[in-house]
């Protein structure tokens, strides 16, 4: 069972399109995490919520914490938007991290 | 600016030849931790550190060494690798997590491990 689960795994979009990239999880948590990894790149921690919206650029990212889900969408999606997409939340000790296992987008020009 | 730096970025070894990763941030983090990343199986935590000499597994420690002498510096060590040994690496700190108030994770640039 994955306390992390991420939807979708791989996603194909134009540019311009509005990308959504959804996170469910199971676990009882303080916040949750977005992070963003570029082929051959390290990963970058684009936010961390515990509750409402957050807003960066294009990018937005919401949580739902009585259903346990959260959303990163990307507006007027651009082609060096193209990465792996991972949700992450920490467990109750704050000792561990649980991944998702990342969506994989690809924007084409 | 704030960072958490691997080295090396790359390393391709032989089997049983022992080597270790480095791994050192700057942001004065009490919690550092080592993840390897594998096609399939996502991020998965290898050994974790809350504070100096403070470490404790992870969930795939196996083939694992880690030390935490200083508060920047946390290396991965592999006494004798093996070819299953072939991952993406990476290290991350955060300061310390209090219950119900989490804290940003940096993590470093990754280092590619190729064990033949």
């Amino acid at each position: 069972k994955n306390e992390v689960e991420q939807s979708p795994q791989n996603l194909t979009a134009q540019e311009g399109e509005f990308i959504t990239i959804n996170c469910s999880y199971s676990v009882g948590i303080s916040a949750l995490h977005w992070l963003q990894q570029h082929p051959g790149g390290g990963i970058v921690s684009l936010f961390m919520l515990s509750s409402g919206k957050k807003k960066h650029g294009r990018l937005i990212a919401t949580i739902n914490i009585q259903e346990k889900h959260s959303s990163l969408h990307i507006t007027a999606s651009h082609p060096r938007d193209s990465a792996v997409y991972i949700c992450a939340v920490p467990s109750n000790t704050g000792n561990q991290f649980y991944f998702g296992t990342g969506t994989s987008l690809t924007v084409i020009p | 600016e704030a960072q958490v730096t691997q080295n090396p970025r790359y390393l391709i070894t032989v089997t049983g030849k022992k080597l270790t990763v480095t791994c050192s941030q700057n942001m004065n983090h009490e919690y550092m931790s080592w993840y390897r990343q594998d096609p399939g199986l996502g991020l998965r935590q290898i050994y974790y550190s809350m504070n100096v000499e403070v470490t404790d597994k992870g969930d795939v420690p196996e083939g694992y060494k880690v030390s935490r002498k200083e508060k920047r510096n946390f290396p991965l060590i592999l006494e004798s690798p093996s070819p299953n040994q072939t991952s993406l690496y990476f290290c991350a700190s955060r300061a310390l997590y209090v219950s119900g108030l989490d804290t940003e994770a940096f993590f470093g640039q990754g280092t590619r491990l190729t064990v033949v």
